[in-house]
């Protein structure tokens, strides 16, 4: 069984500080985790994956995201918002082929 | 290839009215997916294909829904008598094994 959690429905940052957004999942295996973004209108994107090599990971648009096991958490974090990142973001959990969604985390980039 | 395809966009149809989506995956890609997400939530998985067997089914969200793909290219979702509940927006994925998977832009369903 899997399940990951998004621990914050609503992250609101001003642009130029940092971002932080967590995650903490559960599964039976070591699985195979994800970050996904979905702006308006648009189709989700990964931004970067974790599959059990380095557990730092680092994706695009200046995204990164660490694997820790003893904590079982995969928070999503930026050294700098931009306004284009306000966006959902959503933290997925993968053991096998079928992927499970948290409920994802609206970022909200003030100016 | 520019990405995943998925058509309609948008569809409104009448409460016990079938429906049928389409996915056109990227060309390459051999496992192909299908999603729910409604609003506030994250995409809710219901059903997977490798070329064109369907290896995973249970997680459809009854009977009324079914999926299929005749030739391991494009995939096509129904739902069958449909109700309000449905209303939804209806996501397609495709991916290589072992690897990412990439997501269309939805169909958007209204059941009215």
């Amino acid at each position: 069984a899997q399940s990951v959690t998004q621990l914050d429905s609503h992250v609101s940052v001003s642009e130029g500080t940092p971002v932080l957004l967590r995650c903490n999942y559960s599964s039976s295996y070591s699985p195979s985790l994800f970050w996904y973004v979905q702006h308006p209108n648009k189709g989700l994107q990964l931004l970067l994956k974790y599959t059990s090599a380095a557990t730092l990971v680092k994706g695009i648009n200046g995204f990164e995201a660490e694997f820790k096991k003893s904590e079982t958490s995969f928070h999503l974090t930026k050294p700098s918002a931009h306004m284009s990142d306000a966006a959902e973001y959503f933290c997925v959990v993968s053991l096998g082929y079928i992927p499970t969604f948290g409920r994802g985390t609206s970022l909200i980039v003030h100016p | 290839d520019t990405g995943v395809s998925q058509d309609p966009r948008h569809k409104i149809t009448k409460r016990g009215q079938n429906v049928t989506f389409r996915c056109d995956p990227i060309s390459e890609h051999n496992r192909l997916y299908w999603y729910r997400q409604t609003l506030g939530q994250g995409p809710e998985f219901l059903t997977y294909f490798q070329n064109e067997a369907q290896l995973e089914k249970s997680r459809l969200l009854s009977d009324r829904f079914s999926a299929e793909r005749p030739k391991g290219s494009f995939s096509t979702l129904e739902i069958q008598r449909t109700e309000q509940g449905d209303s939804a927006m209806y996501l397609c994925a495709s991916s290589l094994p072992v690897d990412e998977q990439y997501f269309g832009p939805g169909t958007r369903l209204t059941v009215t």
